[in-house]
């Protein structure tokens, strides 16, 4: 149980363009998620915690208005990295946990690595 | 959230027990300490954790000093698919109502590399 599913696993855009992943809880609802950044040979940064039916909670240093986040329902979140450019390439995850369940672990998507040329 | 120290990095040679070490020693006394791996450029996936008292799973066991001030993820037979980077986190617990919303800090972890 509590499966956590990332689209799409690999995307490659051209600068300029925007790219939105998505994040879904499969066997659970969520009121909650996270969404982290790594980059090559670093560990995850929060960037945005994801709060379903109002705005999202972002991490100081990171643009909301260039990483927009939709929680839309509690089994889907959206991450939209808006006008891209080479330097937003890196591997975003996201996380969540049973609705009500606030001690149990987070459930991690299996990553979305971006490239942005 | 209290911070954790890992070393760097450890090696293993595969069937012998694995001992991967965190110290947390400002952790208070309603924090929980958890473990994740996070193999090559996948997501991190969940181990154990714990409050008090030592935890047991099909995949590790965590022993937590009496004084909670460090901890040791052990994995008893350490195969080549078990070689990830580990990371030991300290959270406090939450409480329905509470503002927090249980976010996970992340350190550097640990590199472990199982040999054959």
């Amino acid at each position: 149980g509590a499966v956590v599913s990332q689209h799409p696993s690999r995307v490659i855009c051209k600068s300029g363009t925007s790219v939105k992943i998505e994040c879904r809880s499969l066997d659970f609802q969520a009121t909650t998620m996270f969404w982290y950044r790594q980059f090559p040979k670093q560990s995850l940064m929060l960037m945005a915690t994801s709060n379903e039916g109002s705005k999202a909670t972002y991490e100081q240093g990171v643009e909301k208005d260039k990483f927009l986040i939709n929680h839309a329902s509690l089994t889907l979140s959206t991450l939209t990295v808006t006008s891209a450019h080479p330097e937003d390439s890196s591997f975003y995850i996201c996380s969540a946990r049973p609705q009500g369940f606030y001690n149990s672990p987070l459930h991690f998507g299996n990553g979305t690595r971006l490239t942005v040329t | 959230d209290a911070k954790t120290t890992q070393p760097p990095s450890m090696d293993c040679a595969e069937g012998r027990a694995a001992n991967l070490p965190c110290n947390h020693s400002t952790i208070s006394g309603n924090e929980y300490v958890y473990w994740y791996r996070q193999i090559h450029s996948q997501g991190p996936q969940y181990i154990i954790h714990g409050l008090k008292n030592n935890e047991t799973n099909e995949m590790a066991s965590l022993i937590i000093t009496e004084d909670r001030k460090s901890s040791t993820l052990i994995l008893p037979h350490a195969t080549l698919r078990d070689t990830a980077v580990y990371y030991c986190i300290v959270r406090v617990a939450l409480g329905a109502g509470g503002t927090s919303y249980g976010k996970l800090t992340f350190g550097q972890g640990t590199i472990l590399t199982v040999h054959p």
